[in-house]
């Protein structure tokens, strides 16, 4: 079945570095979505990339989707304590009889020390 | 609108019994999807129901079954409790329309297994 590898697991950095999260998946993808997950809290949606090489902006947040559709990133610049939580990567399958099906990747957990 | 409500928000088991978990989406949502999550093993995908229908489904034992009613309310039943199964289960909710497959995910019901 599809797979989606999310790396790092883990990522400290001292307020104000910058940050990526990389999520490579197994089979490609119609498209790719990204989540943040506060400590205590839920998922929250924080964008969806559908096009082969898009690449979308929010503030400091700056997400990529592969050429071949079958990886993405997340960039932050200049992180703030405020960007702590886990972030998780989503993908879709293309197509077939698990369209619908959203695999999630393990989440790379970002502590930013002030 | 309101966002999606899941009861009750925390519960506590023992091993043998069963449990039943509602979920109520954002109105107008017709999708709703199920995931259980653990530290150790991150956002897994239960099943997702549409119009009633049980539209995909994770690799989870049949003691995990769901159902969804014509309001699109939902349900999701564990049998014969095990300890493993002490998780976070997340309720998600989509509109299901084209390109709008973005999950809005409930507050999460915690369920302990003793």
């Amino acid at each position: 079945g599809q797979q989606v590898m999310q790396i790092p697991q883990y990522q400290h950095v001292q307020e104000g570095e910058d940050f990526t999260t990389y999520c490579n998946s197994s089979t490609t993808l119609s498209n790719i979505q990204w989540y943040k997950q506060r400590p205590g809290g839920h998922p929250v949606f924080l964008i969806q990339l559908v096009k082969s090489g898009e690449v979308k902006k929010q503030k400091r947040l700056t997400f990529q989707f592969g050429e071949a559709k079958k990886n993405s990133s997340l960039h932050i610049t200049a992180t703030q304590t405020t960007d702590v939580g886990t972030y998780f990567c989503a993908g879709m399958n293309a197509g077939g009889t698990s369209y619908g099906k959203l695999t999630f990747g393990q989440g790379t957990i970002l502590t930013v020390h002030p | 609108k309101a966002g999606v409500t899941q009861t009750p928000r925390y519960l506590i088991k023992t091993r043998g019994q069963q449990v039943t978990l509602s979920c109520s989406p954002i109105s107008g949502h017709r999708s709703v999807s199920w995931y259980q999550q653990t530290p150790g093993q991150g956002l897994q995908f239960l099943f997702e129901y549409f119009s009633e229908t049980q539209r995909n489904k994770g690799n989870f034992p049949g003691r995990f079954s769901g159902r969804q009613f014509s309001n699109s309310r939902s349900e999701m039943n564990v049998s014969t409790l095990e300890l493993g199964d002490s998780a976070l289960y997340l309720c998600a909710s989509s509109p299901r329309q084209r390109g709008g497959d973005t999950q809005y995910f409930g507050p999460g019901t915690r369920l302990t297994v003793l």
